[in-house]
């Protein structure tokens, strides 16, 4: 099956640094979507990017569509206390199922 | 935006109960909804594909007779585990996928049975 690797798995970074994390995977997507989740919460939909290419921002994030369409990467620039959380990135295929990466476990420290 | 919600949030059951999870979207329709299953530490898994008025499909693996799901109306679904045991506990997060076939997650329901 379709499999997606999600690094780094955790990031330690001071308040106010960027970020960036990024998911590959072993076969092509239509869609890469980015999400957060908090403890005991659901994922909320960060960022949706739907063609090759696509380089998409949502305030503080930036998230891409990489042309070989087996790649994503997520920037948060100039971090703060409430982007901590465990970022996941998905690849949604043409069957419309979302496979998800393993998560970035993201803290920021004061 | 639109509003996923499950019911309800956590529940603690003794093993061999069933369980009976709901989730619903509450203003858009979906035809299509997910359900998961989160171990602490990990990603989410898909265990199966609800759609409205027809049968569930499942993932590899994962045991129907076991967890039922029910996907009667438009804004509805529903995940039963039977007889559930121990190795059941975990985190269950539904989605609804709306018209632009984007999904949205609801909350989740923590599951420990004991």
């Amino acid at each position: 099956g379709q499999q997606l690797n999600q690094s780094p798995q955790s990031m330690f970074i001071q308040e106010g640094e960027d970020v960036s994390m990024n998911c590959t995977s072993s076969s092509i997507f239509n869609t890469w979507l980015w999400y957060k989740q908090d403890p005991g919460e659901g994922p909320v939909l960060l960022i949706a990017l739907y063609k090759a290419g696509e380089l998409t921002s949502n305030g503080r994030l930036t998230a891409q569509f990489g042309i070989t369409r087996k790649d994503s990467f997520l920037n948060i620039s100039a971090s703060i206390p409430s982007d901590v959380g465990i970022y996941f990135c998905a690849g949604q295929s043409s069957a419309r199922q979302l496979t998800f990466g393993s998560g970035t476990q993201l803290t920021v420290l004061p | 935006g639109a509003v996923v919600s499950q019911h309800p949030s956590w529940v603690i059951c003794k093993s061999g109960t069933s369980v009976k999870i709901e989730c619903r979207s509450l203003d858009f329709q979906a035809t299509t909804m997910f359900w998961y299953r989160q171990f602490p530490k990990q990603s989410l898994m898909l265990m199966a594909t609800s759609n409205e008025g027809s049968k569930a499909t499942y993932e590899q693996g994962v045991e129907k007779d076991k967890f039922l799901i029910n996907h009667a109306s438009l804004t509805l679904s529903t995940l039963t585990v039977t007889s559930a045991h121990p190795e059941d506990s975990s985190f269950y997060i539904c989605s609804a996928r709306d018209l632009g076939e984007t999904q949205y997650f609801g909350p989740g329901t923590r599951l420990l049975v004991l």
